[in-house]
Protein backbone atom coordinates (compact mmCIF):
# COMPACT_ATOMS: atom_id res chain seq x y z
CA UNK A 1 0.00 0.00 0.00
CA UNK A 2 1.52 3.36 -0.95
CA UNK A 3 1.92 5.93 2.20
CA UNK A 4 2.74 9.07 1.72
CA UNK A 5 4.54 11.28 3.83
CA UNK A 6 5.18 15.25 4.63
CA UNK A 7 7.55 17.12 6.20
CA UNK A 8 7.61 19.12 8.13
CA UNK A 9 4.37 18.98 9.72
CA UNK A 10 4.56 22.87 10.35
CA UNK A 11 6.22 25.78 9.07
CA UNK A 12 6.67 29.13 10.55
CA UNK A 13 8.33 31.41 8.71
CA UNK A 14 8.85 35.33 7.99
CA UNK A 15 8.25 36.64 4.32
CA UNK A 16 10.68 36.93 2.15
CA UNK A 17 12.61 33.33 3.20
CA UNK A 18 12.77 30.78 -0.03
CA UNK A 19 10.84 27.28 1.33
CA UNK A 20 11.72 23.74 0.59
CA UNK A 21 8.26 21.56 1.53
CA UNK A 22 9.03 17.52 1.35
CA UNK A 23 6.76 14.86 0.18
CA UNK A 24 8.07 11.36 -0.15
CA UNK A 25 5.90 7.88 -0.91
CA UNK A 26 6.95 4.49 -0.72
CA UNK A 27 6.12 2.82 -4.10
CA UNK A 28 8.34 4.63 -7.04
CA UNK A 29 5.58 3.45 -9.67
CA UNK A 30 3.94 6.35 -9.99
CA UNK A 31 1.50 7.56 -12.35
CA UNK A 32 1.31 11.10 -11.09
CA UNK A 33 1.85 13.30 -8.43
CA UNK A 34 0.25 16.96 -7.52
CA UNK A 35 0.81 19.19 -4.85
CA UNK A 36 -2.51 21.11 -3.91
CA UNK A 37 -3.08 24.11 -0.98
CA UNK A 38 -5.85 24.03 0.94
CA UNK A 39 -7.10 26.92 3.05
CA UNK A 40 -8.70 26.85 6.76
CA UNK A 41 -12.24 25.66 6.20
CA UNK A 42 -11.45 25.23 2.03
CA UNK A 43 -11.72 22.29 -0.43
CA UNK A 44 -8.25 22.04 -2.36
CA UNK A 45 -6.74 24.22 -5.14
CA UNK A 46 -4.15 22.06 -7.48
CA UNK A 47 -1.09 23.81 -7.82
CA UNK A 48 1.23 21.55 -9.61
CA UNK A 49 0.60 18.43 -11.63
CA UNK A 50 3.96 16.15 -12.07
CA UNK A 51 3.47 13.31 -14.82
CA UNK A 52 5.49 9.99 -13.98
CA UNK A 53 7.65 10.70 -16.96
CA UNK A 54 8.51 14.41 -16.28
CA UNK A 55 11.28 15.73 -12.96
CA UNK A 56 9.98 19.16 -12.71
CA UNK A 57 7.04 21.55 -12.97
CA UNK A 58 7.17 25.71 -12.38
CA UNK A 59 4.07 28.01 -11.80
CA UNK A 60 5.26 31.60 -10.85
CA UNK A 61 7.06 31.57 -7.74
CA UNK A 62 6.56 28.04 -7.48
CA UNK A 63 8.57 24.88 -8.66
CA UNK A 64 8.12 21.11 -7.78
CA UNK A 65 10.62 18.32 -8.61
CA UNK A 66 10.11 14.41 -8.69
CA UNK A 67 12.68 11.78 -7.82
CA UNK A 68 11.07 8.51 -8.87
CA UNK A 69 14.05 6.48 -7.73
CA UNK A 70 14.10 8.27 -4.60
CA UNK A 71 10.71 8.21 -3.89
CA UNK A 72 10.74 11.96 -3.29
CA UNK A 73 9.25 15.23 -4.65
CA UNK A 74 9.86 18.89 -3.05
CA UNK A 75 7.41 21.63 -3.40
CA UNK A 76 9.86 24.86 -3.57
CA UNK A 77 8.35 28.13 -2.79
CA UNK A 78 10.47 31.29 -3.65
CA UNK A 79 10.16 34.74 -1.57
CA UNK A 80 7.15 34.08 0.57
CA UNK A 81 4.27 36.34 0.98
CA UNK A 82 1.69 36.12 4.30
CA UNK A 83 -0.99 35.29 1.21
CA UNK A 84 0.91 31.63 0.99
CA UNK A 85 0.00 30.68 4.31
CA UNK A 86 -1.83 27.60 4.48
CA UNK A 87 -1.43 23.15 4.34
CA UNK A 88 0.09 21.85 1.59
CA UNK A 89 -1.11 18.79 0.70
CA UNK A 90 1.27 16.30 -1.88
CA UNK A 91 -1.01 13.40 -3.25
CA UNK A 92 0.58 10.46 -5.23
CA UNK A 93 -1.12 7.93 -7.64
CA UNK A 94 -0.34 4.47 -8.73
CA UNK A 95 -1.40 3.81 -12.27
CA UNK A 96 -4.96 4.14 -11.20
CA UNK A 97 -7.20 7.10 -10.34
CA UNK A 98 -6.93 7.04 -6.35
CA UNK A 99 -4.91 9.42 -5.36
CA UNK A 100 -3.00 9.04 -1.70
CA UNK A 101 -2.59 12.05 0.33
CA UNK A 102 0.29 12.96 2.75
CA UNK A 103 -0.87 14.90 5.98
CA UNK A 104 0.14 17.71 4.68
CA UNK A 105 2.61 21.01 6.10
CA UNK A 106 0.91 23.96 7.58
CA UNK A 107 2.86 26.83 6.70
CA UNK A 108 2.23 30.36 8.34
CA UNK A 109 4.64 33.23 6.69
CA UNK A 110 4.41 35.78 8.87
CA UNK A 111 5.04 39.48 8.15
CA UNK B 1 -18.16 28.41 -14.99
CA UNK B 2 -18.79 27.74 -11.90
CA UNK B 3 -16.98 25.03 -9.96
CA UNK B 4 -17.94 22.43 -7.67
CA UNK B 5 -20.43 23.39 -5.25
CA UNK B 6 -21.19 20.88 -2.12
CA UNK B 7 -24.38 21.56 0.50
CA UNK B 8 -24.54 21.92 3.33
CA UNK B 9 -21.62 23.66 4.28
CA UNK B 10 -21.80 22.65 8.23
CA UNK B 11 -23.91 20.26 9.22
CA UNK B 12 -24.37 18.78 13.05
CA UNK B 13 -26.39 15.88 13.63
CA UNK B 14 -27.33 13.61 16.67
CA UNK B 15 -25.38 10.29 16.91
CA UNK B 16 -27.96 8.12 15.55
CA UNK B 17 -29.28 10.82 12.80
CA UNK B 18 -29.40 10.19 9.06
CA UNK B 19 -27.71 12.83 7.01
CA UNK B 20 -27.59 13.57 2.89
CA UNK B 21 -24.63 16.11 1.70
CA UNK B 22 -24.73 16.95 -1.72
CA UNK B 23 -22.59 17.69 -4.43
CA UNK B 24 -22.56 19.99 -7.86
CA UNK B 25 -19.87 18.49 -10.17
CA UNK B 26 -18.26 20.96 -12.60
CA UNK B 27 -21.07 20.61 -15.63
CA UNK B 28 -19.65 17.83 -18.53
CA UNK B 29 -17.50 16.15 -15.52
CA UNK B 30 -17.75 12.09 -16.54
CA UNK B 31 -15.63 11.30 -13.15
CA UNK B 32 -16.95 12.14 -9.70
CA UNK B 33 -15.04 11.35 -6.22
CA UNK B 34 -15.86 11.68 -2.39
CA UNK B 35 -13.28 11.61 0.13
CA UNK B 36 -13.41 12.11 3.54
CA UNK B 37 -10.86 14.12 5.52
CA UNK B 38 -10.23 14.03 9.25
CA UNK B 39 -8.76 16.63 11.34
CA UNK B 40 -4.99 16.93 10.78
CA UNK B 41 -5.09 14.71 7.92
CA UNK B 42 -5.04 14.30 4.39
CA UNK B 43 -7.92 12.95 2.46
CA UNK B 44 -8.83 9.34 2.39
CA UNK B 45 -10.63 8.22 -0.80
CA UNK B 46 -14.61 7.27 -0.45
CA UNK B 47 -15.77 6.07 -4.15
CA UNK B 48 -16.21 6.84 -7.42
CA UNK B 49 -18.53 7.37 -10.01
CA UNK B 50 -17.97 7.84 -13.51
CA UNK B 51 -21.14 9.74 -15.11
CA UNK B 52 -23.89 7.20 -12.99
CA UNK B 53 -21.79 4.26 -12.46
CA UNK B 54 -20.23 4.04 -9.05
CA UNK B 55 -17.06 1.99 -10.21
CA UNK B 56 -15.40 1.92 -7.16
CA UNK B 57 -16.79 2.47 -3.24
CA UNK B 58 -13.63 0.45 -1.74
CA UNK B 59 -12.68 3.32 1.11
CA UNK B 60 -16.65 3.23 2.70
CA UNK B 61 -15.49 2.53 6.12
CA UNK B 62 -19.45 0.83 7.04
CA UNK B 63 -22.63 -0.36 4.93
CA UNK B 64 -23.48 3.48 6.41
CA UNK B 65 -22.23 4.98 3.76
CA UNK B 66 -23.63 5.34 0.72
CA UNK B 67 -23.79 7.45 -2.40
CA UNK B 68 -25.39 7.83 -5.53
CA UNK B 69 -25.02 9.97 -8.71
CA UNK B 70 -28.45 8.58 -11.01
CA UNK B 71 -28.13 10.93 -13.77
CA UNK B 72 -24.79 11.28 -14.08
CA UNK B 73 -24.52 15.18 -12.47
CA UNK B 74 -25.34 15.88 -8.84
CA UNK B 75 -24.22 13.18 -6.47
CA UNK B 76 -25.37 12.70 -2.84
CA UNK B 77 -23.61 10.93 0.05
CA UNK B 78 -25.43 9.64 2.47
CA UNK B 79 -24.59 8.69 6.46
CA UNK B 80 -26.93 6.50 8.25
CA UNK B 81 -27.25 6.40 12.08
CA UNK B 82 -24.44 8.65 12.60
CA UNK B 83 -21.77 7.79 14.49
CA UNK B 84 -19.35 10.27 16.41
CA UNK B 85 -16.18 8.93 14.43
CA UNK B 86 -18.25 9.85 11.63
CA UNK B 87 -17.63 13.73 12.15
CA UNK B 88 -15.01 14.84 9.76
CA UNK B 89 -14.84 17.22 6.71
CA UNK B 90 -16.57 15.77 2.99
CA UNK B 91 -14.49 16.74 0.24
CA UNK B 92 -16.37 16.02 -3.06
CA UNK B 93 -13.78 16.24 -6.28
CA UNK B 94 -14.92 16.27 -10.56
CA UNK B 95 -12.87 15.72 -13.61
CA UNK B 96 -13.22 15.45 -17.22
CA UNK B 97 -12.20 11.59 -16.88
CA UNK B 98 -10.57 9.63 -14.09
CA UNK B 99 -6.55 10.59 -14.41
CA UNK B 100 -7.31 14.04 -15.39
CA UNK B 101 -6.90 16.73 -12.63
CA UNK B 102 -9.39 16.69 -9.79
CA UNK B 103 -11.08 20.07 -8.86
CA UNK B 104 -12.46 20.08 -5.35
CA UNK B 105 -15.55 21.23 -3.81
CA UNK B 106 -15.08 23.29 -0.84
CA UNK B 107 -16.19 20.59 1.34
CA UNK B 108 -19.08 19.77 4.09
CA UNK B 109 -18.19 19.39 7.76
CA UNK B 110 -20.03 17.14 9.85
CA UNK B 111 -20.17 17.36 13.47
CA UNK B 112 -21.51 14.22 15.31
CA UNK B 113 -22.60 15.12 18.87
Amino acid sequence: KQEVTQIPAALSVPEGENLVLNCSFTDSAIYNLQWFRQDPGKGLTSLLLIQSSQREQTSGRLNASLDKSSGRSTLYIAASQPGDSATYLCAVKVGSYIPTFGRGTSLIVHP
Amino acid sequence: GAGVSQSPRYKVAKRGQDVALRCDPISGHVSLFWYQQALGQGPEFLTYFQNEAQLDKSGLPSDRFFAERPEGSVSTLKIQRTQQEDSAVYLCASSPGPNYEQYFGPGTRLTVT
